[in-house]
């Protein structure tokens, strides 16, 4: 079946850049998207890029794909206090027979953590 | 605002106990989700729906069942709670390619 796989920590000082990395396995994977979650809350739609995309930028955050290497990453720019969260990526399968729902399959999480 | 509402952000229940989880979204989506979470281990797919009385299995089944009566409700059962199922449980919504919408979630104790 479908894996996704993340590294749980990150430690990053205020100011600087954050990369979060994540490899999936399922090569027919449609979107793939990253998620935060702060303490105590549910998961909330950060971005996503579609398969056939190299690269998508969104104010701070930067997503890059290579679909070679099955592998995603998120960049957060001039990383703030406000980031430390829970980041999950997903990857959400080729929908299939007909059905219109299309399964997310999440990584473990990596919990980032920004130092003043 | 668009929203999924899960009914409890707290629960503590005993072992052998039959509890019921409940999910509402107010946008009309089509597919509902029950996902549990825990440290380390991401999210896990319990249960899925994609229509009204319709039900698929997802990663890890075992020990829960679930009940969607009409389109705006998704219903988690554990039909006997186990100290294992100890952990925070997530509902999400989505209609059709669109994202998903997650609610708070509920974070479950069985003592």
């Amino acid at each position: 079946g479908e894996d996704v796989e993340q590294s749980l920590f990150l430690s990053v000082r205020e100011g600087d850049s954050s990369v979060i990395n994540c490899t999936y396995t399922d090569s027919s994977s449609t979107y793939l998207y990253w998620y935060k979650q702060e303490p105590g809350a549910g998961l909330q739609l950060l971005t996503y890029i579609f398969s056939n995309m190299d690269m998508k930028q969104d104010q701070r955050l930067t997503v890059l794909l290579n679909k070679k290497d099955k592998h995603l990453s998120l960049r957060i720019a001039d990383t703030q206090t406000g980031d430390s969260a829970i980041y999950f990526c997903a990857e959400r399968e080729r929908a299939s027979g007909g059905t219109s729902y299309g399964k997310l399959t999440f990584g473990q999480g990596t919990i980032l953590t920004v130092h003043p | 605002d668009v929203k999924v509402t899960q009914s409890s952000r707290y629960l503590v229940k005993r072992t052998g106990e039959k509890v019921f989880l409940e999910c509402v979204q107010d946008m009309d989506h089509e597919n509902m989700f029950w996902y549990r979470q825990d440290p380390g281990l991401g999210l896990r797919l319990i249960y899925f729906s994609y229509d009204v009385k319709m039900k698929e299995k997802g990663d890890i089944p075992e020990g829960y069942s679930v009940s969607r009566e009409k389109k705006e409700r998704f219903s988690l059962i554990l039909e006997s709670a186990s100290t294992n199922q100890t952990s925070m449980y997530l509902c999400a919504s989505n209609q059709a390619r669109g994202g998903y919408t997650f609610g708070s979630g509920t974070r479950l104790t069985v003592v």
